[in-house]
């Protein structure tokens, strides 16, 4: 089955502490992105990767870092520089970038306490 | 501003009471309408995407449309497992634009 996974579904963090988020795609999807939700507001893009070692900021990239070294992962790592780190956390890929349908993974709920 | 603006926020039908959820849109150059279902605690469920005013799409009891200034989620007949929240979002070709979500309870 073709899909995104996502690991952990929960992950509990102290502050000050660095953590990685895990997405996998075996869709063969080029573009790969990152969102955090929260509650009453709409999903806001943190990164998102076109090709293989590229990516761009999105709209709320402080305090978080991404790599993308192979084309089926791309991790994000929430620093202690990220002022609320919690959240849901969604990874999303699509064939391209661009107005493509993106089809997202389980999510991470990440609580730092 | 780019936004994306969603109605109502909460909506509870009884099982087969039909209605529409409401998708407004000010974007700049508009090259996409995408719907979501997603379930509490999971990610968004890719539903629908329309492309230019005028087009419609159905998959069982939902249909989508679409104008130059909104889209709408047509639910007929719905049943409780069609409770969820219902995203949608615009994309301008470098982005997409979330709503914050109608959250629809369909009652037995």
């Amino acid at each position: 089955d073709g899909g995104i996974t996502q690991s952990p579904k929960y992950l509990f963090r102290k502050e000050g502490q660095n953590v990685t988020l895990s997405c996998e795609q075996n869709l063969n999807h080029d573009a790969m992105y990152w969102y955090r939700q929260d509650p009453g507001q709409g999903l806001r893009l943190i990164y998102y990767s076109q090709i293989v070692n590229d990516f761009q900021k999105g709209d709320i990239a402080e305090g978080y870092s991404v790599s993308r070294e192979k084309k089926e992962s791309f991790p994000l790592t929430v620093t202690s520089a990220q002022k609320n780190p919690t959240a849901f956390y969604l990874c999303a890929s699509s064939i391209l970038a661009g107005d493509y349908e993106q089809y997202f993974g389980p999510g991470t709920r990440l609580t730092v306490t | 501003e780019d936004q994306v603006t969603q109605s109502p926020e909460a909506l509870r039908l009884q099982e087969g009471e039909s209605s529409s959820l409401n998708c407004s849109y000010t974007v700049s150059g508009l090259r996409g309408l995408f719907w979501y279902r997603q379930d509490p605690g999971k990610g968004p469920e890719f539903l629908f995407t329309l492309y230019s005013a005028g087009e419609e799409k159905e998959k069982e009891r939902l249909k989508a449309t679409l104008t130059k200034k909104e889209s709408f989620l047509h639910i007929t007949a719905p049943k409780p497992e069609d409770s969820a929240t219902y995203l949608c979002a615009a994309n301008t070709g470098n982005q997409f634009y979330f709503g914050t979500g109608t959250s629809l309870t369909v009652i037995p």
